[in-house]
């Protein structure tokens, strides 16, 4: 089990730069979810999927944020223009829907730097 | 929005002593979780609480989910230096949502 992959895990960008964020979840994990994680607010819900399907949008900051999710393996989350106010850790996790105990497997995050 | 309070926000004890840390809401939620951080990386679930009352240990760390199923609470026996991190507590949304909140966490640092 290769775990929740991330990458970059360092990005530093200019303001009103394109940023995107990958992921790929565990195999057979059919819920991703994208947080970002700061000082001030903590660990906030952007957006999930389930079965590559777009359920919960409502954590999306605002329009310059936009996540996909093409297939079962694979996730994107996208920012463009950046700001400054962006800079935080990105984590991506997955986790199955139904049997298991309850809880998600988190990625090692990006840690996104905009100047 | 859903707030879950976590106290103490950090903790410095020395190796070898016990650790409480708790978690409290004003809504009632049916499942809550502890997770630890590392510095540079995320998130590891620790214990996973479905039950009112229910009291569940998962080596030398404890959890309860409290019977109002408002609050919960967390325990360390026995300290030891890689214990070291933040934990969190999380609730899920009611409703069959699998949306998670977070506390804002408990700093531990353990002085060896």
């Amino acid at each position: 089990d290769a775990g929740v992959i991330q990458s970059p895990r360092h990005e530093v960008t200019e303001m009103g730069q394109e940023v995107t964020l990958r992921c790929k979840p565990i195999s057979g994990h059919n819920s991703l979810f994208w947080y970002r994680q700061t000082m001030m607010r903590g660990l906030e819900l952007l957006i999930y999927f389930n079965n590559n399907v777009p359920i919960d949008d409502s954590g999306m900051p605002e329009d310059r944020f936009s996540a996909k999710m093409p297939n079962a393996s694979f996730s994107t989350l996208k920012i463009q223009p950046s700001e400054p106010r962006d800079s935080a850790v990105y984590f991506c996790a997955s986790s199955r829907r139904t049997g298991g105990p309850y809880g998600y497997t988190f990625g090692s995050g990006t840690r996104l730097t905009v100047v | 929005g859903q707030q879950l309070n976590q106290s103490p926000q950090s903790m410095f004890i020395q190796e070898g002593e016990d650790v409480s840390m708790n978690c409290t809401s004003s809504s009632i939620f049916n499942t809550w979780l502890w997770y630890k951080q590392e510095p540079g990386e995320g998130p590891v679930l620790l214990i996973a609480l479905y039950k009112a009352g229910e009291l569940t240990s998962n080596g030398r760390l404890t959890a309860q989910f409290g019977i109002t199923r408002k609050d919960s609470f967390l325990n360390i026996s026995a300290s030891i230096p890689s214990d070291v991190g933040i934990y969190f507590c999380a609730v899920r949304y009611q409703g069959g949502s699998e949306k998670l909140v977070f506390g804002k966490g408990t700093k531990l640092t353990v002085n060896p």
